[in-house]
């Protein structure tokens, strides 16, 4: 059984932290990992994927792969209120399928 | 901007109906998935498709639904009959050539309640 862990959360950082986002997964075959931001009532959107170790940043968004260790984070620099959300992780085994984890509620507290 | 079609967006029907979920997946796009969330289970998988062929639908109840791929730029999906317990937000993805690491592109979702 392949597993996606991801901490339910909910998680509050104020304005301006650095919010951290961590997720493990069971399968060491594991390809490409990907976080999904999604809002209340919206669908998920993609925000960052990452498949080498180490870290991918993009504007205040770092990725961060860990395969040793089957852990992948994502972080949020200078948090905003606008970043509340649910985040999701989803891991690519080989073959065409995803599995997401159940998501971490974050809240920026203004 | 491309994006995943989904209609309805909303359905509101009576437990014993048939309901029929569509999606028009990005032009080019030769993957789509079809998911079902709820508060308990979060995102489930329910069925996939690649160049229009179903790959997987182990996630899917088979007694009562079904996922169908006429042709490349329409999915559906259907349950019959429908059940309270089916009610949930269903999102249709499609991807783009899973060989390499590309990600999946969401459509808005149909919400569908089952009284």
């Amino acid at each position: 059984q392949k597993e996606v862990e991801q901490n339910s959360g909910p998680l509050s950082v104020p304005e301006g932290a650095i919010a951290s986002l961590n997720c493990t997964y069971s399968d060491r075959g594991s390809q490409s990992f990907f976080w999904y931001r999604q809002y209340s009532g919206k669908s998920p959107e993609l925000i960052m994927f990452i498949y080498s170790n180490g870290d991918k940043e993009d504007g205040r968004f770092t990725a961060q792969l860990n395969k040793a260790s089957q852990y992948v984070s994502l972080l949020i620099r200078d948090s905003q209120p606008s970043d509340s959300a649910t985040y999701l992780c989803a891991v690519k085994w080989g073959g065409n399928q995803f599995y997401f984890g159940t998501g971490t509620s974050l809240t920026v507290i203004p | 901007d491309a994006r995943v079609t989904q209609t309805p967006r909303h359905k509101v029907t009576e437990m014993g109906q048939e309901v029929t979920m569509r999606c028009q997946p990005i032009l080019g796009h030769n993957t789509v998935f079809w998911y079902r969330q709820t508060m308990m289970q979060g995102l489930e998988l329910l069925a996939y498709f690649r160049n229009r062929a179903p790959l997987d639908d182990s996630g899917m109840p088979k007694d009562r639904f079904s996922a169908e791929m006429p042709d490349a730029t329409l999915a559906t999906l259907k349950i019959q009959p429908s059940e309270p317990r089916d009610s949930a937000v269903y999102f249709c993805a499609s991807g783009l050539n899973w060989d390499t690491n590309q990600p999946q592109h969401f459509g808005d979702g149909t919400r569908l309640s089952i009284l």
